[in-house]
């Protein structure tokens, strides 16, 4: 079955950089678009960023644009999110998430992975 | 940007009908996602395209979309059904698109 296991979470202060990586097993990765989605502590889900299947594509929050970039490895069936100049309000348990196609959209969220924990400290 | 709005809580008790709402502009002419989400826990896909369950997912959960009103329905409510509901849209727009879930309702089994 689809399995997404993230990494790189931890605790950074503001104005420094952590970079996220989800590793997929049991898809045809290079298939399927892929997604960040992130929720802060107490709060509700807030998706991040996407990249499409190829990545010829790549969306962001209007929160993070020019501080956060995703990537894939389609060799390495791997899923990076490199975040830049964090502030505190980036706080948050980061999801990897598989989405159902290959669009140029995004449309939903088939598969999670477990999250990795990120806390920008003031 | 598209907003969804959710009423914040529900209460239900054991076997009866838990009716979770997910409003927004035209929603009806978009396609919606809900997700439960237990404690400690990441999300899981229940409905998605209005109202097309995954494999796995009990036949009690349900689902409607039209105009301005999306709605997810637990018929026999059950205690391993206490958890938050998120419904989410991709909004498409000219310049951009994005994914957009709205606030969360949480269900509580009496």
């Amino acid at each position: 079955q689809v399995q997404l296991v993230e990494s790189g979470g931890g605790v950074v202060q503001r104005g420094g950089s952590l970079r996220l990586s989800c590793v997929a097993s049991g898809l045809p990765f290079r298939a399927y678009n892929m997604h960040w989605v992130r929720q802060a502590p107490g709060k509700g889900l807030e998706w991040v960023a996407f990249v499409r299947y190829d990545g010829s594509n790549e969306l962001y929050v209007d929160s993070v644009k020019g501080r956060f970039t995703i990537s894939r490895d389609n060799s390495k069936n791997t899923l990076d999110l490199q975040m830049n100049s964090l502030i505190p309000e980036d706080t948050a348990v980061y999801y990897c998430a598989k989405d159902q196609g290959g669009g140029w959209h995004g449309s939903f969220f088939e598969n999670w992975g477990q999250g990795t924990l990120v806390i920008v400290s003031s | 940007s598209y907003v969804l709005t959710q009423t914040p809580s529900v209460s239900v008790a054991p076997g009866q009908t838990a009716s979770i709402t997910c409003g927004g502009s035209n929603i009806g002419s978009k396609s919606v996602s809900w997700y439960q989400q237990k404690p400690g826990q990441a999300p899981v896909l229940v409905i998605y395209h209005d109202s097309v369950r995954p494999s796995g997912i009990p036949e009690r959960f349900s689902a409607s979309n039209a105009g301005n009103t999306a709605t997810l329905t637990i018929n026999r409510v059950a205690a391993g059904d206490e958890a938050d509901y998120y419904c989410q849209v991709w909004d498409i727009r000219t310049d951009h698109s994005e994914g957009v879930f709205g606030g969360g309702t949480k269900v509580t089994v009496l």
